[in-house]
């Protein structure tokens, strides 16, 4: 239990379907992230929220739409998915700071699939 | 960030300690060494991470060589369930990616 919470951890959803991903964690961090891990490709950070800003948004399709109401929870809303966006979304967050503060702590992830 | 090589696999027996090596040989004087691991369809775990010295925890060590171009995770004593995939990666402390690899795939035998 690393203190970082994901729901729900199995998403099935149609191509016109609109869902939800959330995190949240319990760590006093200030920082979050979501991940994207394809099948047998590298994780890929999508986007940084911090201090509930968003600081960085990596050519993500507008498909995808984060959301930072406070520092404890982040969600990812998903509209009209493909089926290559099936993944493994991960969640994380770190305390800004210091090199040695930053570390970034993961969820457990939601195992999406689009039909 | 610094590019990282690691092996693609390696077997150990549990219960024996397990070293996993990475090169990191363009490394910056800047960048941190980290190591996490993934157990298979979960979200990643951090493990440890360095800069020069030498660090333990209660889940590894990290040994960093002097010139900083190589270190070595050691895992005391191996068990079953410390089979996953082993990522090595250095970036620089504040900066918000993380690169993963393609990693170490361990696998712990009995």
């Amino acid at each position: 239990e690393t203190g970082v919470t994901q729901t729900p951890r199995h998403l099935v959803m149609g191509m016109t379907n609109k869902k939800s991903l959330k995190c949240e964690q319990h760590l006093g961090h200030n920082a979050m992230y979501w991940y994207k891990q394809s099948a047998k490709k590298p994780l890929e950070l999508m986007f940084v929220y911090s201090l509930e800003e968003r600081v960085e948004n990596n050519s993500v399709p507008s498909r995808f739409s984060p959301e930072c109401p406070n520092s404890s929870h982040l969600f990812l809303h998903l509209h009209t998915l493909q089926p290559e966006d099936s993944a493994l979304y991960l969640c994380a967050s770190s305390l800004e700071g210091g090199p040695h503060t930053d570390t970034q702590y993961f969820g457990p992830g939601t195992r999406l699939t689009v039909l | 960030d610094a590019k990282t090589t690691q092996p693609t696999s390696m077997d150990c027996a549990e219960g024996r300690a397990a070293n996993l090596p990475c090169n990191h040989s363009t490394i910056s004087g800047n960048e941190y060494v980290y190591w996490y691991r993934q157990i298979h369809s979960q979200g990643p775990q951090y493990i440890i991470h360095g800069l020069k010295n030498n660090e333990t925890n209660e889940m590894a060590s990290l040994i960093i060589t002097e010139d900083r171009k190589s270190s070595t995770l050691i895992l005391p004593h191996a068990t079953l369930r410390d089979t996953a995939v082993y990522y090595c990666i250095v970036r620089v402390g504040g900066d918000y990616k993380l690169s993963f690899g393609a990693g170490t795939t361990v696998t712990v035998r009995a």
